[in-house]
Parts: C-alpha cells; structure tokens; sequence
C-alpha cells in the first residue's frame, strides 16, 4: 500500500534551519509530485508548495519563497524539505502529501521552534 | 485577496443531514478548477475524502457526497454518524496564487 513516512519531531532555536524527510513507498516515486502542507496549533491547514518529482521543478507558495526549498532523491524515494530562518511562527506540524490530488499524506512532523 | 471560505462550525445529531460550504472567487473555484476535500481527525493527518468535485476517494462512505456551483462548492453529509465528527477542509487551485489553496476548516460536532 501507499505510505509516506516522515521523519521525527524537531526542537529549534529562532534563527536556525530545519530540513524534514518524506520516505514513500508502495508506489513508483518518479510518477508523482510531492505538496508540503503545514499546520500551526489549533489552524488550518497552509499550502506550501509541490516538486514534480519526474523533472525537480519547484513550486513555492508566495508566503515562503526565499526560504523553503524542496528536493527529492530519487534513488531512496525521498522527499525533502528544508526551512530556514526559522521564527516561533514556523512552529507547526510538517506534512508532505502525494500527488495533485494530495491522496496520501505522511503522518506529520512536528517543528517547535523555541529559545 | 485569494481564500476559500468556510463556516468554523456546523453540528447535527445522529442521523441528521448537514452541509459544509465553501464559497471561493473567479481565481479558484470559479475558474473551473476542481475542489478537493479532506477529514482530520485530531491529532492524525488529513485524509482525501472527495476529489474532482464529486468523487468520493476510495473506502469513504455514500453518506458523503460533493457538489459545485459557480464559485462555491458543498459537502454534505446525508445522516450524520459519531464517527463523521472531524475537521473538513476544503482545497482547489488558484491561479492568482499559482498554486493549491485551502479553506479555513469546519469542525463538524455531532450532538
């Protein structure tokens, strides 16, 4: 069956930089896109952004250009994101999602960025 | 200003029929691109609960069922059970934004 398992929790300082993994499997990784979806306590759920797994091309949701970027690794079906110039803000759960119609989603990492 | 609107809350008891809305603009939903919508359950990952408007994704109950008009889009739940109580979300493109949009949530509470 489909999965994507994402990486562990992650305790930061303002100002640092925080990269989480999606690892798929069930399914042939080259074929399909990746969405990066995060969730602050308590809100909903923010869009922000999809890599085209086939090509690498990139598609960053405005709110965060500049300091998110997304990569794969082909060769072990992961997913990447990483998150730089981390603020109290950037504390939420970090989901990645397949595909355009976001039908599996991993089971969340959790980022708490703290002093 | 790009959003996708929906009420905070809607609640019916056991057996009831509710609806969720979600009323977008021209850059989104009514610009024809499809609406997706999604079930939370606290503390677990979303999950796709219709795609394309109307489909139901696969193991979702026919209680459950979407629909699109203009701008706006519906999911309604025909005879509410205990265990349909979640966060519902719902998702469409958007062109001005160049990328996917969600609405804010609607906690369905079942009395």
């Amino acid at each position: 069956q489909i999965q994507l398992v994402q990486s562990g929790g992650e305790m930061k300082k303002p100002g640092a930089s925080v990269k989480v993994s999606c690892k798929a499997s069930g399914y042939n990784f080259h074929s399909y896109g990746i969405n990066w979806v995060r969730q602050a306590p308590g809100q909903g759920l923010e869009w922000m952004g999809w890599i085209t797994v086939s090509t690498g091309d990139t598609y960053y949701a405005q709110n965060f250009q500049g300091r998110f970027t997304m990569t794969t690794d082909t060769s072990t079906s992961t997913a990447y994101m990483e998150l730089t110039s981390l603020t109290s803000n950037d504390t939420a759960v970090y989901y990645c999602a397949r595909d355009a119609d976001f039908d599996s989603w991993g089971q969340g990492t959790l980022v708490t960025v703290s002093s | 200003q790009s959003v996708l609107t929906q009420p905070p809350s809607v609640s019916g008891a056991p057996g009831q029929n509710v609806t969720i809305s979600c009323t977008g603009s021209s850059s989104n939903i009514g610009a024809g691109y499809d609406v997706h919508w999604y079930q939370q359950f606290p503390g677990t990952a979303p999950k796709l609960l219709m795609f394309g408007n109307t489909k139901r994704s696969s193991g979702v109950p026919e209680r459950f069922s979407g629909s699109k008009s203009g701008t706006s889009a519906s999911l309604a739940i025909t005879g509410l059970q205990t265990e349909d109580e979640a966060d519902y979300y719902c998702r469409a493109y958007d062109n001005s934004l160049s990328g996917s949009l969600f609405g804010g949530g609607t906690k369905v509470t079942v009395l």
